[in-house]
């Protein structure tokens, strides 16, 4: 099946520093990727949609300045988490979309476990 | 905004127990999904519906579009089914990305 990887798995960084995600689609093009975020205990939460060669669309609340997404490819999108603190620390989880556009499945990574210290 | 509710949130059973996820949501949707995350929160698709029934081994989900409700079944349940099962739905009309339940924590004990 389709195959969605994430890098790094988990990272502790310092407050204040930069950290990058990315969210690759190994076998097959990705039109759209999404990037969620999970508090412990509870539900993911949409951040923003990263589309091929376009600015993502971020959701309500969600700092674009500060998460900064980049869809280089068709296989690769990345979040950046700028100037980190630790209430960013949370798990962030990307999902790819198969191309082509139509199919509503959506495959997801492993997670990338964010604490910043 | 799409409301998505699960129940139970969490649930015990015996190994070989028939299980039943529920899910329901307030506005309309192009497609419900159930989702499987461990506990090291890797997330697995299980189902994408959006209508009727489909099934994939012992599992079994279904949809009534009108009342807004789906449900996840597991037959023959083994303790390997012990996870957060998570329903989450895209709204019809909306932007693609999903809504999610709160996630309902399934053990199976032996």
């Amino acid at each position: 099946g389709a195959v969605v990887s994430q890098h790094p798995s988990r990272v502790i960084c310092k407050s204040g520093t930069s950290v990058k995600i990315e969210c690759r689609s190994l076998d097959f093009q990705a039109t759209t990727m999404f990037w969620y975020r999970q508090f412990p205990k509870q539900s993911l939460m949409l951040m923003a949609t990263s589309n091929e060669g376009s600015k993502a669309t971020y959701e309500q609340g969600v700092e674009k300045d500060k998460f900064l997404i980049n869809h280089a490819s068709l296989t690769l999108s990345t979040l950046t988490v700028t100037s980190a603190h630790p209430e960013d620390s949370s798990f962030y989880i990307c999902s790819a979309v198969p191309r082509p556009r139509g199919q509503e499945t959506q495959y997801f990574g492993p997670g990338t476990r964010l604490l910043v210290l | 905004k799409n409301e998505v509710e699960q129940s139970p949130q969490n649930l015990t059973a015996q190994e070989g127990e028939f299980i039943t996820i529920n899910c329901s949501y307030s506005v309309g949707i192009s497609a419900l999904h159930w989702l499987q995350q461990h506990p090291g929160g890797g997330i697995v698709s299980l189902f994408m519906l959006s209508s009727g029934k489909k099934k994939h081994g012992r599992l079994i989900a279904t949809i009534n579009i009108q009342e807004k409700h789906s449900s996840l079944h597991i037959t023959a349940s083994h303790p390997r089914d012990s996870a957060v099962y998570i329903c989450a739905v895209r709204s019809r009309g909306g932007a693609d990305g999903l809504t999610f339940g709160k996630g309902t924590h399934l053990i199976i004990q032996p």
